[in-house]
């Protein structure tokens, strides 16, 4: 059974770049029918999807986060990576990892990681 | 983007109701449907995928359709763990989008 797990710095300064880890177990990120991405959810608000990546490296991101985010995968540590540079206090939130199925595009979130809160202060 | 509607935005049902959400998307997103269930302090977890697929484990109860006025979830029986924030999301063009959440007390 797959579990995934975020792993950051919980508190990230104004103007600064977060980075978050997301360990994979119970599977390998080389797999080829699925995708792995980020989500965020600011307190008491909705879901928000950030981006996600496939094992060949091809990412997608959302148009709102594209000039800030990175994602990228390393198939020999089975883990994934999330960056976003100039955070504001809009980058406040939980963040999750998750692993997508595939229908043309990546789909369903079927496995979610416990997420991690990241305050952006300073 | 695709825009996802869901109703109601709230609702207070007691145990053993029958409960319906819906969610209507801004384009024709086929069946690129999937739905969520979220308890505070907790991820969300996956229900049901392509409109209408129970992802396993997930009981019965949870049903999910498709219909000229959108998509539902529709609740069985409710009972007290369901009490929780339901989200609907879609995959049928990025970016993915999810409804504002339909959060489900007593």
């Amino acid at each position: 059974q797959v579990h995934l797990q975020e792993s950051g710095p919980g508190l990230v300064k104004p103007s600064e770049t977060l980075s978050l880890l997301c360990s994979v177990s119970g599977g390998a990120v080389k797999n080829y029918d699925k995708y792995w991405g980020w989500v965020r959810q600011p307190p008491g608000k909705g879901l928000e999807w950030i981006g996600s990546i496939y094992y060949t490296g091809t990412t997608f991101f959302a148009p709102s986060l594209r000039t800030r985010v990175n994602i990228s995968l390393d198939t020999s540590e089975n883990t994934f990576s999330l960056t976003l540079t100039s955070v504001t206090a809009a980058d406040t939130a939980v963040y999750y990892c998750v692993r997508q199925g595939i229908v043309v595009v990546p789909a369903y979130l079927e496995v979610w990681g416990t997420g991690t809160t990241v305050s952006v202060s300073s | 983007d695709i825009q996802m509607t869901q109703s109601p935005s709230s609702l207070s049902a007691s145990v053993g109701d029958r409960v319906t959400i819906t969610c209507q998307a801004s384009h024709d997103i086929d069946n690129h449907l999937s739905w969520y269930q979220q308890k505070p302090g907790k991820p969300p977890k996956l229900l049901i995928y392509a409109a209408s697929y129970l992802e396993e484990g997930v009981p019965s109860r949870f049903t999910g359709s498709d219909s000229e006025a959108g998509f539902s979830l529709t609740i069985d029986s409710l009972q007290p763990e369901d009490f929780a924030t339901y989200y609907c999301q879609q995959y049928d063009d990025l970016p993915l989008t999810f409804g504002g959440g339909t959060r489900v007390d007593i």
